[in-house]
């Protein structure tokens, strides 16, 4: 059964620091793995997806890696800013016979002060 | 950009009542989710759907619950008789497809609270 863990629970950095949120599941027989931001009492954005295959994948500041064999992967916010504080999840998706079920992680809660 | 709507934003209910969460997925999507996220826990699979039966259910989504796609574009989650600890934040999901890029796009969101 897969189990997704998220380090930390909760990140505070000032405005313009880069910062790496950290993603570790059990299953190495990911399917794909996707990076969500949730912003208080509201829905899942999708912020990036890898694929198995890769090793990265990138939008604007945001770059998200995967490796498989040791189940990690990490999501690199560069130059954050005040409008980045959210919770910030990540979840795999099982492959095989599975319908794209997601397991998600609890989640970091980061903070972003001017 | 196309995005998953979801119907009512906030429903209150009293124990024992039947509740319908809607939803209506991204128009050329093929494939839909329920999940739901107890305050302060992970978001959890409920059951996902396909070619208009149920493909895969959680150990939660027990004889109290139901999915259907009753048209073409809406999907619905009911709840026979609600529970307190149903009260949760229920989220509906879609996507384009099977293959591997296929990302899962989700809506905002019903909040659901049982008295």
């Amino acid at each position: 059964k897969q189990e997704v863990t998220q380090i930390p629970a909760a990140l505070s950095v000032p405005e313009g620091e880069n910062l790496v949120l950290n993603c570790s599941f059990t299953d190495s027989a990911i399917y794909n793995l996707q990076w969500f931001r949730q912003d208080p009492g509201k829905g899942l954005t999708s912020l990036l997806l890898i694929q198995s295959s890769q090793r990265e994948q990138t939008s604007g500041r945001l770059n998200a890696s995967l490796d498989k064999s040791s189940g990690r992967s990490t999501l690199y916010i560069a130059a954050s800013q005040p409008g980045d504080s959210a919770t910030y999840l990540c979840a795999g998706r099982a492959g095989g016979t599975s319908y794209g079920k997601l397991t998600f992680g609890q989640g970091t809660i980061l903070t972003v002060h001017p | 950009e196309p995005e998953v709507t979801q119907t009512p934003s906030h429903q209150v209910t009293q124990m024992g009542q039947e509740v319908i969460l809607r939803c209506v997925p991204i128009s050329n999507h093929l494939y839909f989710y329920w999940y739901r996220q107890i305050l302060g826990q992970k978001v959890e699979f409920l059951v996902s759907f396909y070619n208009n039966e149920i493909s895969e259910k959680s150990e939660i989504f027990d004889d109290q619950f139901s999915v259907e796609r009753p048209d073409g574009s809406n999907f619905t989650l009911k709840i026979r008789s609600t529970k307190l600890e149903d009260s949760a934040m229920y989220f509906c999901a879609s996507r384009e497809r099977q293959g591997v890029r296929s990302p899962l796009h989700f809506g905002n969101g019903t909040r659901l609270t049982v008295t």
